[in-house]
């Protein structure tokens, strides 16, 4: 079993519709983000949290939001889906060290 | 703020060897990390480099120098399963370990 686990793996939406993505990790890492990866733009980070309570946007947080329900959960809502939210969307933990370890990915179509 | 400059593709021979440079600007440097991501799946960690010098760890060696902001990563005896993006990392500004910024990757195609 993936240590970290993204689900849906796949969603098409349409314009409008709240859309959540879920994460969970069994490495027990206290740090957790999400980033969306889009063609050409490399990976850019949406939001983080380094514990339970602790939340952080990132460089492009508008239009979502996020919620650390446990340390091994962190979900990623879209309220409001818009066409440009179109993109793959990695869930990450990590340690002190630094080192990122990434769930395979979810990939959201909103038309 | 923080930049990363990678080149956005190259094109390699089977068996060759091939160097992928990063340059960066950001303040409090805290180590530079690359990663390899296949095609539709996810970064996958490579290297991380915290000191100036070469770093080997077998086919892959990643180099850096800080004083000017330069890294680049070293893939010999090239294999077809080498194509794919390599990605440059540094952490944020201020030093902040664990939050990092990437580069747009560099997608490197290898050939027969």
């Amino acid at each position: 079993d993936a240590d970290v686990t993204q689900t849906p793996r796949n969603r098409i939406t349409k314009t409008g519709k709240r859309i959540m993505l879920e994460c969970s990790q069994t490495k027990g890492h206290d740090r957790m983000y999400w980033y969306r990866q889009d063609p050409g733009l490399g990976l850019q980070l949406i939001y983080y949290s380094f514990d339970v309570k602790d939340i952080n946007k990132g460089e492009i947080s508008d239009g979502y939001s996020v919620s650390r329900q446990a340390q091994a959960k962190f979900s990623l809502s879209l309220e409001s889906a818009i066409p440009n939210q179109t993109a793959l969307y990695f869930c990450a933990t990590s340690d002190r060290t630094g080192e990122l370890f990434f769930g395979e990915g979810s990939r959201l179509t909103v038309l | 703020g923080q930049n990363i400059d990678q080149p956005t593709e190259m094109t390699a021979t089977e068996g060759a060897i091939v160097q992928i440079n990063c340059t960066y600007q950001t303040s409090g440097f805290n180590g530079l990390f690359w990663y390899q991501q296949h095609a539709g799946e996810a970064p996958t960690f490579l290297s991380y480099n915290v000191l100036d010098g070469l770093e080997e760890k077998g086919r892959f060696s990643s180099f850096l120098s800080r004083s000017k902001g330069y890294s680049y990563l070293l893939l010999k005896e090239l294999q077809m399963k080498d194509s794919a993006s390599y990605l440059c990392a540094v952490p944020s500004e201020g030093g902040a370990t664990n939050k990092l910024i990437f580069g747009t990757g560099t997608l490197l195609a290898v050939q027969p």
